[in-house]
């Protein structure tokens, strides 16, 4: 159990486009997501807490406006990195925390999704 | 703001040799995890621990939890070569926000 994926798992897109991230918790209602930045051989960097029918909350230094984090259900959120730019080139990977229902994902626990590489042009 | 520091930040090391991996805070966490992470893909979780002072064996790693809740180490006995990967340590802030340490890359040689 506690599968959580990540889709496209890699995108090449041109500056100035939109790329949209999906993130899908498949066996469990996840209550909350987190979105993650990764750098290459470097640590992740949380960059917003995501709950279900909430807006998000943005770690200090990530700009809301360019990182755009929906979560309309308990199995799916959205991260969209509008007007992408070659900086924006990173690993991206969110994770999923149960609500601790009984048979369910224990609570404070979290599960990766694979990540998705984004190349911006 | 609250820091993991992991160290080392690298180690190479022989196959069959034992290690430790550190991971340090001022800040007390209610509970820590440890993940392995490989190129390319996300974190997948090795424990968690909860309880100061508590012990956690995992095969041939062995997971501690600081008294005071501020530290952990992870130590592997005989590494192997499918031990090689990147090391996270990562602390629950609160009750719902997990800071992440600044990593260990361990390479084991066959």
């Amino acid at each position: 159990g506690a599968v959580v994926s990540q889709h496209p798992s890699w995108v090449i897109c041109k500056s100035g486009t939109s790329v949209k991230i999906e993130c899908r918790s498949l066996d469990f209602q996840a209550t909350t997501m987190f979105w993650y930045r990764q750098f290459p051989k470097q640590s992740l960097m949380l960059m917003a807490t995501s709950n279900e029918g909430s807006k998000a909350t943005y770690e200090q230094g990530v700009e809301k406006d360019k990182f755009l984090i929906n979560h309309a259900s308990l199995t799916l959120s959205t991260l969209t990195v509008t007007s992408a730019h070659p900086e924006d080139s990173s690993f991206y990977i969110c994770s999923a925390r149960g609500g601790g229902l009984a048979g369910q994902i224990p609570y404070n626990e979290q599960f990766f999704g694979p990540g998705t590489r984004l190349t911006v042009l | 703001t609250q820091l993991l520091e992991q160290s080392p930040q690298f180690l190479s090391i022989q196959e069959g040799e034992n290690l430790t991996v550190y991971c340090n805070s001022s800040s007390v966490f209610s509970s820590l995890q440890w993940y392995r992470q490989e190129p390319g893909e996300g974190p997948v979780l090795l424990v968690t621990v909860v309880t100061g002072g508590e012990v956690k064996k995992l095969k041939r790693l062995t997971f501690q939890f600081g008294d005071a809740r501020k530290d952990s180490s992870l130590h592997i006995t005989a590494a192997q070569p499918g031990d090689t990967g990147l090391y996270l340590c990562a602390g629950l802030s609160g009750t719902y926000k997990y800071i992440f340490g600044t990593g260990t890359r361990l390479k084991v040689l066959a």
